[in-house]
């Protein structure tokens, strides 16, 4: 079958830290893979896409890679701080396909 | 407008009842989706409209629910008979529609349904 698997459990980090979440799916051949930042009672803000021939995608402090053998993509923040806590997703788009496959997100808590 | 509107915010609902649940796109976006997220879960993808057609309605979990858009802009999806395991949040998201899979969809803030 196929499944989308992000950690259910909350992420816990102290501020400053890096904070890696991850991203499995099975049974998919996406052609790009998402990461949105969802605040609680807001939708989901789109963060950063890549592509499947590529490895690896920065902007500012966040840092995506994306193993099609592994099928598993790590997002990264560094420097963590406590506004970026809220609950990360993670969506795959087929190529021949409009509609976003979301993951049930993970929580992320950045202490101070 | 700046960004995609949804209405109401939250609706309580009656079992057996009929809802309609509004989304405002971004102005000049031609592709809009209708996406469900229960509870601690990621969301669910209802249906893809492309203009005021909609070419994908594999999400919609039953002939129960429906949804249109009129004049390229406004969409309301239709709950009819509602069932309490239709409660969730409702998003809404649009896009400009462009070919080669880095479209990027922006979110409405949802409507969240409640059926007592």
């Amino acid at each position: 079958s196929q499944k989308i698997e992000q950690n259910s459990e909350a992420l816990n980090i102290q501020e400053g830290k890096t904070a890696t979440l991850t991203c499995n799916y099975t049974n998919y051949s996406p052609a790009y893979l998402q990461w949105y930042r969802q605040d609680p009672g807001r939708g989901p803000v789109f963060l950063l896409l890549i592509r499947e021939n590529e490895k690896e995608k920065r902007k500012e402090r966040l840092k995506v890679t994306f193993d099609t053998t592994l099928k598993q993509s790590l997002f990264h923040i560094t420097a963590s701080q406590p506004a970026d806590s809220a609950t990360y997703l993670c969506a795959l788009r087929m190529d021949s396909s409009y509609k976003l496959i979301f993951g049930s997100g993970t929580r992320l808590l950045v202490r101070p | 407008g700046a960004g995609v509107s949804q209405s109401p915010s939250n609706k309580v609902t009656e079992k057996g009842k009929d809802v309609e649940l509004r989304c405002d796109p971004i102005s000049g976006h031609t592709a809009l989706y209708w996406y469900r997220q229960s509870l601690g879960q990621g969301l669910e993808f209802l249906i893809y409209f492309q203009g005021n057609s909609a070419p994908d309605k594999s999400g919609l979990p039953s002939d129960r629910f429906s949804a249109e858009r009129t004049g390229g802009s406004v969409s309301t999806l239709t709950i009819q008979r509602t069932q309490q395991e239709d409660s969730a949040v409702y998003l809404c998201a649009s896009s400009g529609g462009l070919a080669g899979g880095t479209d990027t969809q922006y979110f409405g803030p949802g409507t969240r349904l409640t059926v007592l």
